[in-house]
This record gives structure tokens, C-alpha cells and sequence, in this order.
């Protein structure tokens, strides 16, 4: 089955400091990769997906991620946060084929300190 | 308005009582999916459906039943709540990639639901 691990339960950073959350996930065949954002009191929203092509990709907000295959690795980053991204991030995974379910991590609590 | 709307947004019951999230959307999307979040665990999936005639469990199914009424709605019940169901309810759609995996998830605003 696959799994989806987020190490980092709660992160505090100042404004403008660089963030990397970790996902790292388990899955045996080709997978489909996720980053999803809840801001205090909303919904989940789509920040960035990797399905395929170049393994570095760029979301909403000047986020990015890159998948790193060997290991098993979809890092989230951005070089300079901002008080508005204090927010949960949730990595998830599916495989690409057929009716695959998304299995979500733990998720990551983002608080940045103006 | 919003593209999928979870009614109510919150609730508060006893125990033993029966209760029903409804979930609508406008997105025209074949799949709906229905996670409850609590806090450190992330979201787990409950149940989902595929089309209006494809209902499958998800990992946590025991003591929820769901029903696809039309491709546009997709209802939650408690049959018998118990207070270890509070939790936040989440609805979710995703569109039908010509079989692939690969659409994002769509959510809804969520159900807050207090079982006392």
C-alpha cells in the first residue's frame, strides 16, 4: 500500500527566511505527486502536481517542488516566506493508473513570525 | 458561488443520534470523495465514488454509509454517531482523466461536526 510521510509536524520561521518541507512517500509503480495548502479556517487548495517531464515544478505563490525519484523524495520549498503562508501543507500521493486513491500525509504546520 | 458545497458547515449532536452531510458540485466532475481530518493525522479517506454507480470504501469506513444520489451530489450519514466521529468532514471532486489518477482534488469548505 502506499504511504506518505511528512517528518516535519510544525515549523516556525521569520518573514522572508527560506522554507524546505519533506515528503517522502512509498509506492511501487509510476505516481502522481501533490502539494496542497489549508490556510487557517479553509478548505485544502492545490499549490503545485508532478505527473510527469522535468521533476522541478512551480506552483502558486512562488512555491516549487522537485521530485527526486531515487529518493522517493518530493521536497517543498520557497526562498523567501511571507506571514500570509502561515498555513497546514499536505503532500499527497497517488499512482497514475486506473482508479487510484490519494493518500495524504500527516501534513506540516507553517507558522512565520513577522 | 462556491464549486462544492458541503451543508451543514456545523453541527453539534449526541450520541446515538443519525446525521447526514450532503455534498454538491457544480465542477461536472465524475469523481466525489468524502476525508475526515483530525488533528496530526492529516485526511483519511472515508468513502468514494467513481460515477453515480461506483461506491467503494475508503480506509475508514466502519460506522459511515454514503449514497450517490446524481453525479452532482454525494451524501455522508452517520447512522449511529459516537463521539470519536467529531471530527472535520471534507468533501472532495476530481475529474475523470480518461482513466488516469492524475486531476488535482477539488474541496469543499468542510463540516465541523460535534458528537456529544
Amino acid at each position: 500500500a502506499q504511504s506518505v510521510s511528512q517528518h516535519n509536524h510544525h515549523v516556525i520561521l521569520s518573514e522572508a527566511a527560506s522554507l524546505e518541507l519533506g515528503c517522502n512517500y512509498s509506492y511501487g509503480g509510476t505516481v502522481n505527486l501533490f502539494w496542497y495548502v489549508q490556510y487557517p479556517g479553509q478548505h485544502l487548495q492545490l499549490l503545485l502536481k508532478y505527473f510527469s517531464g522535468d521533476p522541478l515544478v512551480k506552483g502558486i505563490k512562488g512555491f516549487e517542488a522537485e521530485f527526486i525519484k531515487s529518493k522517493f523524495s518530493f521536497n517543498l520549498r520557497k526562498p523567501s516566506v511571507q506571514w500570509s503562508d502561515t498555513a497546514e501543507y499536505f503532500c499527497a500521493v497517488n499512482g497514475n493508473f486506473g482508479n487510484e486513491k490519494l493518500t495524504f500525509g500527516t501534513g506540516t504546520r507553517l507558522t512565520i513570525i513577522p | 458561488d462556491a464549486d462544492v458545497t458541503q451543508t451543514p458547515r456545523n453541527r453539534i449532536t449526541k450520541t446515538g443520534k443519525r446525521i447526514m452531510l450532503e455534498c454538491s458540485q457544480t465542477k461536472g466532475h465524475d469523481r466525489m470523495y468524502w476525508y475526515r481530518q483530525d488533528p496530526g493525522l492529516g485526511l483519511r479517506l472515508i468513502y468514494y465514488s467513481f460515477d453515480v454507480k461506483d461506491i467503494n470504501k475508503g480506509e475508514i469506513s466502519d460506522g459511515y454509509s454514503v449514497s450517490r444520489q446524481a453525479q452532482a451530489k454525494f451524501s455522508l450519514s452517520l447512522e449511529s454517531a459516537i463521539p470519536n466521529q467529531t471530527a472535520l468532514y471534507f468533501c472532495a471532486t476530481s475529474d475523470d482523466n480518461r482513466g488516469l489518477s492524475n486531476q488535482p482534488q477539488h474541496f469543499g469548505d468542510g463540516t465541523r461536526l460535534s458528537i456529544l
